[in-house]
This record gives structure tokens, sequence and C-alpha cells, in this order.
């Protein structure tokens, strides 16, 4: 099945500085790559998701890029703020995995004032 | 729009009891929910994709009479812990799609935190 892969697991960081986080995935097969926020005890929330026909999009302060010959996508956050810090996950989805989001294991971002 | 609501959020009960956690789609209908069980400062893993209507696919390592799955409907889900023990304390979490042959966002209920005493 797909395997993801996380790095780093933890992840501290100065207010306003730039905050990268990466995986790689096994599946060539997987076509969505979502990114998700957890804070302690809440629900996943999606901030930002990249479908396998595009290379990189953006949205705000918050970006992703999908190297699919590689098979391995990243999450770049830029000017940071201290209300950045939480968990973040990232996920493959694909036809070979019943369309059921395999995570990675997740990076505890902590950003400074 | 598309939101996942999951009842009880909080249970606290004594071993051997069994627990049924609710899973409902409220403005879509959900052709497949996925159930997922998160240990602290674990990632989540996934534990069985439920399609409205068929038997449950479970994760290996899953056992199915423990924790059983019913998809009555396009709108609800659930999930129930037979004689639970200590060691099924966990979040844990449903999640929704709409349409399997699209990449679809998947939607996220609240979780459920199972306290087993």
């Amino acid at each position: 099945g797909e395997n993801v892969e996380q790095h780093p697991s933890t992840l501290s960081v100065q207010e306003g500085d730039s905050a990268v986080i990466k995986c790689t995935y096994s599946d060539s097969a997987s076509n969505y790559f979502p990114w998700y926020k957890q804070e302690l005890g809440k629900r996943p929330q999606l901030i930002i998701d990249i479908r396998s026909n595009v290379g990189e999009k953006k949205d705000q302060r918050i970006a992703v890029t999908l190297n699919k010959t590689a098979k391995h996508f990243s999450l770049h956050i830029t000017e940071t703020q201290p209300e950045d810090s939480a968990v973040y996950f990232c996920a493959a989805r694909g036809p070979n995995s019943g369309y059921a989001l395999n995570f990675g294991k997740g990076t505890s971002l902590l950003v400074t004032p | 729009g598309a939101v996942v609501s999951q009842h009880p959020s909080w249970v606290i009960c004594k071993s051997g009891t069994s627990v049924k956690i609710e899973c409902r789609s409220l403005d879509f209908q959900a052709t497949t929910m996925f159930w997922y069980r998160q240990f602290p400062k674990q990632s989540l893993m996934l534990m069985a994709t439920s399609n409205e209507g068929s038997k449950a696919t479970y994760e290996q390592g899953v056992e199915k009479d423990k924790f059983l799955i019913n998809h009555a409907s396009l709108t609800l889900s659930t999930l129930t812990v037979t004689s639970a023990h200590p060691e099924d304390s966990s979040f844990y979490i449903c999640s929704a799609i709409t349409d399997r042959g699209v990449a679809q966002p998947q939607h996220f209920g609240d979780g459920t935190r199972l306290s087993i005493l």
C-alpha cells in the first residue's frame, strides 16, 4: 500500500521566518495530496491541497509544491506567526488506497515570538 | 458547507462495555466514510473504509468483530467498540467524501475521545 514519509518530526522557527516540511510517497498512482493542521485535541483542518496535474499551489502565506517524478511534495509557510504552531500532517490518496488518506507521521511546528 | 458531525465528543466508560460513535454528514451525501484512530502524539491511522449499503473494509490488524462499522445511509456511519478495554482508549475520528472518482477533499468530524477505565 501507500507509504508516506514526513520530515522533520519537529521544527522550531522564529516568528517571521519560513518553515518547510517535506513528504515522500510510494504509490505513483496517488493523485491527491492534502496538508492538514491539527491543534491539540481537535480535528485536522485542511490548509491546502494539490492534485497530481499541478506542480505548485499557493494560498497567501502557504504554498505546496509537488514533484511527481520524484514522488515528493512540500509545504512552505512564509512569515510564520505564533498561531501557526501546531502539528502538520501531509497525506496522499489515490485509487489504490480506496480513496482513503494515508498520513505522514506529522511535524510539530513551534513558532517562537 | 461539507460539515461532518461526530457524536459523542467524549466518552468515559468501564472496561467491558460497548461504545457507539456516530458520524453524520450534515449537508451532503457521503458515498464513503472513513474511520481513523489517533493515539497521543501520533498520526491518524486508518481503521476501515465504509461504503453505504455494503460491508466495511478493514485495514490489516484491525479486528472487525471488535470494531463494528455500519453505514446504513448516505449520511450516517457508526463505529461500535465492543467490549472495550483500556488499550482501546484513543481519539477516534471519522471523515467523509462525496465522490470516490474525483480527488475531492476529505471532511473530518470533530473526533471522539474514548477513555476506558
